[in-house]
């Protein structure tokens, strides 16, 4: 157990609909970040908040967006979902963003399915 | 897109065999990290690897570092059934938790 819960475990949403992942931290940990695992491949880096600010995105589309909360708690919200959405969503949270390495913990994840 | 590949992408070996997967990146990097990951569940950190360090051991684990070939290695001696789980490499390029991953290798250890 790392400390790190995702919400819900699973979610089946239709092509074009919007969904809300969630994620509480580490306690402590100010930093979160999202990847998104699709079936058989690794992880890839959506989007970090360190301290309720938008920290760095890799390479997603601006429907994807998130927001991190004073408790530091998290969503990921996708809009107009597409079919190649279904993946594995995993949070991770840390302290700090930068410079020095601390450990990222990550959460047990997300499955969604897109019909 | 992935930072880079990992070999093999399955390996199959009876317990108690030494297992070894290689993983090769692009860019500059902070560290390297590996994680282990059971039925496509959450990510667990394995062992960490600065970009000024060529080798380190954490139990039965033993990872190597080779920047001017880009590419890392992590062995696991003594191989468990409990081992079986799918293996990746992160990169990290400024030690700022935002991490490129491999494809990842599928490792079964058969009893």
């Amino acid at each position: 157990e790392t400390g790190v819960t995702q919400s819900p475990t699973h979610l089946i949403k239709t092509r074009g609909q919007q969904v809300t992942l969630r994620c509480s931290s580490q306690s402590g940990h100010n930093t979160v970040s999202w990847y998104q695992q699709a079936l058989g491949q690794g992880p890839q880096f959506i989007f970090q908040y360190y301290r309720e600010e938008e920290n760095g995105r890799g390479n997603f589309p601006p429907r994807f967006s998130g927001l991190q909360f004073p408790n530091y708690s998290s969503e990921l919200n996708v809009n107009a979902l597409e079919l190649d959405d279904s993946a594995l969503y995993l949070c991770a949270s840390s302290l700090g963003a930068g410079a020095v390495y601390n450990e990222q913990f990550f959460g047990p994840g997300t499955r969604l399915t897109v019909l | 897109s992935q930072q880079g590949e990992e070999d093999p992408q399955a390996l199959s070996i009876q317990e108690g065999e030494n297992a070894t997967m290689n993983c090769s990146y692009k860019t500059s990097i902070n560290n390297l990290q590996w994680y282990r990951q059971n039925s496509g569940r959450g990510l667990v950190h394995l062992i960490l690897i600065r970009s000024n360090e060529r080798e380190k051991h954490s139990g039965r684990l033993r990872v190597t570092l080779d920047t001017s070939k880009k590419s890392s290695s992590l062995l696991i001696t003594a191989s468990r059934a409990a081992d079986t789980a799918s293996y990746f490499c992160a990169t990290d390029r400024n030690a700022g938790n935002m991490l490129t991953f491999g494809g990842g290798t599928r490792l079964m250890v058969k009893p």
